[in-house]
């Protein structure tokens, strides 16, 4: 019966290399989202899916930023060509479904690109 | 566009006491819902409680309760009996209720309280 799993919980690379965070849903939950958080800041929506489609993915930073989920399962948030701005936590979050449900946080993963 | 504000960055609170954290919001949309949740030093964000646009009564969970003021477009939440536990940042959220373009939350900046023992 866990939550939301995020793996890794810290992640230090170095500018310029690609980085893949995990986030595993809550069993069941359809809806999953990706949220960024920099040091002191509030949270800053990235993208979501709704089974494994992302209907909208005006939310992500660059192009240097991806996405995929498999089915209602795992997904895969990707940065490629690292940058320093890109230090912050990663959230993801599910929820059962899109509309007012309850979105249930991981713990989040702590990048640092030194 | 849609906004959260919480003018309070940060509170102290007397523990036993109550606390009041303020949330402002901003939006056209005729349905929505409005959610508090709480990011201990952690770092994961705990939900603690749910207002929807249309529910006639104010939310309450336990200790936790918000102040629901549609025509100021307010969403207080108010801590009863403040622990020292409840030291964490506190972020107030919106969500229309179709999920928008989105479906995602959009987040206040957040409010650290301190509970004085």
């Amino acid at each position: 019966g866990a939550g939301v799993s995020q793996s890794p919980s810290n992640k230090v690379t170095e500018k310029g290399k690609d980085v893949e965070l995990r986030c595993d849903p809550i069993s069941g939950h359809t809806a999953l989202y990706w949220y960024r958080q920099r040091l002191g800041q509030g949270l800053e929506f990235l993208i979501y899916f709704q089974g494994n489609s992302a209907p909208d993915k005006s939310g992500l930073p660059s192009d240097r930023f991806s996405a995929e989920r498999t089915g209602e399962s795992v997904s895969t948030l990707t940065i490629q060509r690292t940058q320093q701005e890109d230090s912050a936590v990663y959230l993801c979050a599910s929820s059962l479904g899109l509309d007012l449900e309850t979105q249930y946080f991981g713990p989040g993963t702590r990048l640092l690109v030194l | 566009a849609q906004k959260i504000t919480q003018t309070q960055p940060g509170m102290f609170v007397q523990e036993k006491e109550a606390v009041t954290l303020d949330c402002t919001y901003d939006t056209s949309d005729q349905s929505y819902g409005l959610f508090w949740y709480k990011q201990p030093s952690s770092g994961e964000m705990i939900f603690l409680i749910y207002q929807g646009s249309y529910d006639e009564q104010n939310a309450t969970e336990g200790r936790y309760s918000l102040n629901f003021q549609k025509a100021r477009k307010s969403a207080n939440l108010v801590i009863s009996a403040s622990q020292l536990g409840d030291s964490a940042m506190y972020f107030c959220a919106m969500r229309p209720y179709y999920g928008g373009s989105q479906g995602n939350l959009i987040f206040g900046k957040g409010t650290k309280l301190s509970v004085k023992p």
